[in-house]
């Protein structure tokens, strides 16, 4: 059974970066495509892009693009989401999941 | 972006009445390899989103057969029969065909 463990909640200040972790078990990394989704207080989660591990191929939502960065590191079995610039509406639930796990999601929380 | 739109928004329900959600895609959700990928969550407040049902009406391991999903093509229902405390929260459908994720902006159901 796949499990995704995040890394723990972060406290950022506007205009800052934020690097969040999640680290895949129970299967064989490169075989999942890994998604990150962002979820503000009282909405639904959003995509905001995905990284196909093996190839290093990675996709991101139009409205993401400019800020996001998603990396994978294999000997790990890890992927990363680095957002930059972040605002105050950055201030959300991330999760990463592949087709069928979700993470435990990340709060990060962008205030001065 | 394949939109997403679910009906009702809100869905206040008697215990041990039935329930019923309505969500409609933009596009068709036929993949290329013939299965449509379309998944409905339960989300309860301060919890990761849980899948229940994936390709339309595949139940997950422990979801109680009281709660399917049917559809095809464009629309698409959740129905939960025999409504029970532990139903109450968010439900979202969510589309996994296109490379790019959507979901619905979610029903809250919640005890009368």
């Amino acid at each position: 059974e796949v499990q995704l463990e995040q890394s723990g909640a972060e406290v950022k200040k506007p205009g800052t970066t934020v690097k969040i972790s999640c680290r895949l078990s129970g299967d064989t990394f490169t075989d999942f495509s890994i998604h990150w989704l962002q979820q503000t207080p009282g909405k639904g989660p959003e995509w905001m892009g995905l990284i196909n591990p093996e190839e290093g191929e990675t996709m991101y939502a139009e409205k993401f693009q400019a800020r996001v960065t998603i990396t994978a590191d294999t000997s790990k079995d890890t992927t990363y989401m680095e957002l930059r610039s972040l605002r105050s509406d950055d201030t959300a639930l991330y999760y990463c999941a592949t087709s069928d796990a979700w993470g435990q999601g990340t709060l990060v929380t962008v205030s001065s | 972006d394949v939109v997403m739109t679910q009906s009702p928004l809100s869905l206040p329900v008697t215990l041990g009445q039935s329930a019923s959600i309505s969500c409609k895609s933009s596009q068709r959700l036929v993949h290329s390899d013939g299965n449509t990928y379309l998944n409905w969550f339960h989300q309860r407040p301060g919890q990761s989103p849980r899948r229940l049902i994936y390709q339309v009406s595949k139940r997950d391991s422990g979801v109680p057969d009281r709660i399917s999903g049917s559809g095809s093509g464009t629309d698409f229902t959740l129905k939960i029969s025999r409504v029970e405390a532990e139903d109450v929260g968010v439900y979202y459908c969510m589309q996994g065909t296109h490379w790019s994720w959507t979901f619905g902006q979610g029903t809250k159901v919640e005890i009368k």
